[in-house]
């Protein structure tokens, strides 16, 4: 089955405690995005990728990290994650041009 | 700069009547539109899609929307909702593989 899976679904955590959020796709698309989700503001972009070893700055980069060593993995770290960063993170993929994305389940991520 | 706006955050609407949520964008270049739904606690769906070709674009559970590129607009219809409806829907609107941009979003409540 085609699919974007994300590793935890929910996560509670403390201020500044690094966490990783896992992301993979098994439809081998190029790209890749991480958004974050809160009431009001619909989907903002986080970063994205457009193949191994090429990523980007979305629209609220600021306190994130993200890494693509191979095609199908695009992981979301935050290495000292702060209470703003508290939100529903979704991780997606595409395949150009139409951008047509593909999320995964979500994170429901608690930071206190 | 591309915007993406979503009139209405809220519409209540009675089982069985028809719908209209709304969707209008700015961009000075050709675009791709899309409709997303996301049901409680779960991901995002994708609803339908235009990419070229017939204005009037049909998607599942029944929905359609019009793309109008005089007025800007991607409204999304359904003649007769269901309980099952109820979820929130998002306009999106992408000009290249790396740029997508969300509406706010759209709660559609259906009212038994």
């Amino acid at each position: 089955e085609a699919q974007v899976t994300q590793n935890p679904r929910y996560l509670i955590t403390v201020t500044g405690k690094k966490l990783t959020v896992t992301c993979s796709q098994n439809m081998n698309h190029e790209y890749m995005s991480w958004y974050r989700q809160d009431p009001g503001l619909g989907l903002r972009q986080i970063y994205y990728s457009m193949n191994v070893e090429v990523t980007d700055k979305g629209d609220v980069p600021e306190g994130y990290k993200v890494s693509r060593k191979e095609k199908r993995n695009f992981p979301l770290i935050l290495e000292s994650p702060s209470p703003n960063q508290t939100s529903l993170y979704f991780c997606a993929s595409s395949l150009p041009p139409y951008n047509e994305q593909f999320f995964g389940p979500g994170t429901r991520l608690t930071v206190l | 700069a591309q915007s993406v706006t979503q009139l209405d955050s809220q519409v209540p609407v009675f089982e069985e009547a028809p719908v209209e949520l709304r969707c209008n964008y700015s961009s000075s270049v050709s675009v791709y539109l899309f409709w997303y739904v996301q049901y409680p606690n779960q991901g995002l769906q994708l609803l339908l899609k235009y990419l070229s070709g017939s204005t009037l674009v049909k998607g599942i559970n029944g929905f359609e929307a019009e793309f109008n590129k005089s007025q800007t607009s991607f409204h999304l219809r359904k003649p007769s909702v269901h309980i099952s409806d109820t979820a929130e829907y998002f306009c999106a609107v992408s000009i290249s593989a790396n740029n997508l941009f969300f509406g706010t979003g759209t709660r559609l409540t259906v009212i038994p």
